[in-house]
């Protein structure tokens, strides 16, 4: 069974601009989640998708960061601009039940 | 809200010995508890879960987990650590609200050969 595919691994891009990451989940998940990883610190949920519904995007700054999940299966997450404290991992996680996340590698973010 | 907490940044012990990780938690209810692992430049990997039942829970690679009420405690153990048991270690509790996982802060394990 293949894992959940995320890319970029890594990217460095300059405060202000934009970027945009993408989530491949396992198939038949249909809860994807994204996180945010800032380092020496747990992951925190960024938003939470039930097929291609929002469930949970509270913890989401929705005035730069935007995360779609077409047709229910791939995600993007998009930071428009980004700030210097956006630099983190941020990892997607997909689940076919409430019990279990399967986690991807991450992409590392750091903005300069 | 529910929350845990992880009071070590790292634990060290040696090779062959016993490992605990520690883990509290505060929730509102029953608590629904998971440990992952984190490898270097990887994500987290799911090691076990507590929802209901026996408070001794068995997980992946030879972890253990001690589920206590009265101490709200969710330790993680191993009878015998490897050097390959080195990691960064989380401990979460699952919101019953939205179902989502809070997670703590962390343990980095060094297990020393």
């Amino acid at each position: 069974e293949a894992g959940v595919a995320q890319s970029p691994r890594y990217k460095i891009i300059e405060k202000r601009q934009s970027v945009a990451f993408w989530c491949n989940p396992i198939s038949g998940h249909a809860t994807l989640y994204w996180y945010q990883q800032i380092l020496g610190q747990g992951p925190k949920l960024l938003i939470q998708f039930q097929n291609n519904g929002v469930v949970d995007d509270s913890q989401l700054p929705k005035d730069r960061f935007s995360a779609e999940r077409l047709k229910g299966v791939d995600s993007t997450l998009k930071i428009q601009p980004a700030k210097l404290e956006d630099s983190a991992v941020y990892l997607c996680a997909s689940s076919l039940d409430r019990d279990e996340q399967y986690f991807g590698p991450g992409t590392r973010l750091t903005v300069t | 809200a529910q929350s845990v907490a992880q009071p070590e940044d790292q634990v060290n012990v040696a090779e062959g010995n016993p490992l605990t990780v520690k883990c509290t938690y505060s929730v509102s209810g029953n608590p629904y508890l998971f440990w992952y692992v984190q490898y270097p430049n990887r994500g987290l990997q799911f090691l076990l879960k507590y929802i209901t039942g026996d408070n001794l829970v068995k997980g992946s690679y030879g972890f253990e987990a001690e589920f206590n009420k009265s101490q709200t405690s969710f330790h993680l153990k191993k009878p015998s650590a490897l050097v390959s048991d080195s990691a960064l270690y989380f401990c979460a509790v699952r919101d019953h609200n939205t179902d989502k996982l809070i997670f703590g802060t962390g343990t980095r394990l060094q297990v020393f050969p």
